[in-house]
């Protein structure tokens, strides 16, 4: 199975910092790499797909990228409705594997 | 709109099975895989298995077989998945999963673009 990897598991930010998630694959899986997020009590929603493609209606201010085994996801103003968890998952192989979360909070 | 509109809560005791629903609406059930993801209370995200709601092939996580079957009905756009010999530690909440594909240069990436409500299992004696 593929493991990935989340950094950092927790931060703090303010609203309009600039603020940047790492993920890491236990190997190469190119750029089948997409990010979600999580608010409390919510199915997770898709943000980005294929390592850089921004899901339609998400804001321009998700982006994310890397290939291969390191991925970065950056929200480039945090806005107040973004404190939530993140995840990324790996779709190159089966068991499609998530990492173990990124909560941004106040 | 697409939507997925799952069963309701659920509690079970140690031992027994429970069978979530999935009802999709809003496109063509056939074209679309489904997948089903569990989240126990404060824990991460794990992806449970696959089937291909076109032909009903299945693809479980391999902790799991055995134990789960993931079943469709094309009549009424409708994704089962039923879970057996329950334990405390399959108290999570079930989502299912529309598996969406965006296909480029060859390749053919995937993921999930909509999601369920979710569906909260208990399992406690």
């Amino acid at each position: 199975d593929i493991q990935m990897t989340q950094s950092p598991s927790s931060l703090s930010a303010s609203v309009r910092d600039r603020v940047t998630i790492t993920c890491r694959a236990s190997q190469s899986i190119s750029t089948y790499l997409n990010w979600y997020q999580q608010k409390r009590g919510k199915a997770p929603k898709l943000l980005i797909y294929a390592a850089s493609s921004l899901q339609s209606a998400v804001p321009s201010r998700f982006s994310g990228s890397g290939s291969g085994t390191d991925f970065t996801l950056t929200i480039s103003s945090l806005q107040p409705e973004d404190f939530a968890t993140y995840y990324c998952q790996q779709s190159y192989s089966t068991p499609k594997t998530f990492g173990q979360g990124t909560k941004v909070e106040i | 709109q697409v939507q997925l509109v799952q069963s309701g809560a659920e509690v079970k005791k140690p031992g027994a099975s429970v069978k979530v629903s999935c009802k999709a609406s809003g496109y063509t059930f056939s074209t679309y895989g489904i997948s089903w993801v569990r989240q126990a209370p404060g824990q991460g995200l794990e992806w449970m298995g696959w089937i291909g709601t076109n032909n009903g092939n299945t693809n479980y996580a391999q902790n799991l077989q055995g134990r789960v079957t993931m079943t469709t009905d094309t009549s009424t756009s409708t994704a089962y998945m039923e879970l057996r010999s329950l334990t405390s530690d399959d108290t999570a909440v079930y989502y299912c999963a529309r598996g969406g594909q965006y296909c480029s240069g060859g390749f053919c990436y995937e993921y999930f673009d909509y999601w369920g409500q979710g569906t909260l299992v208990t399992v406690s004696s």
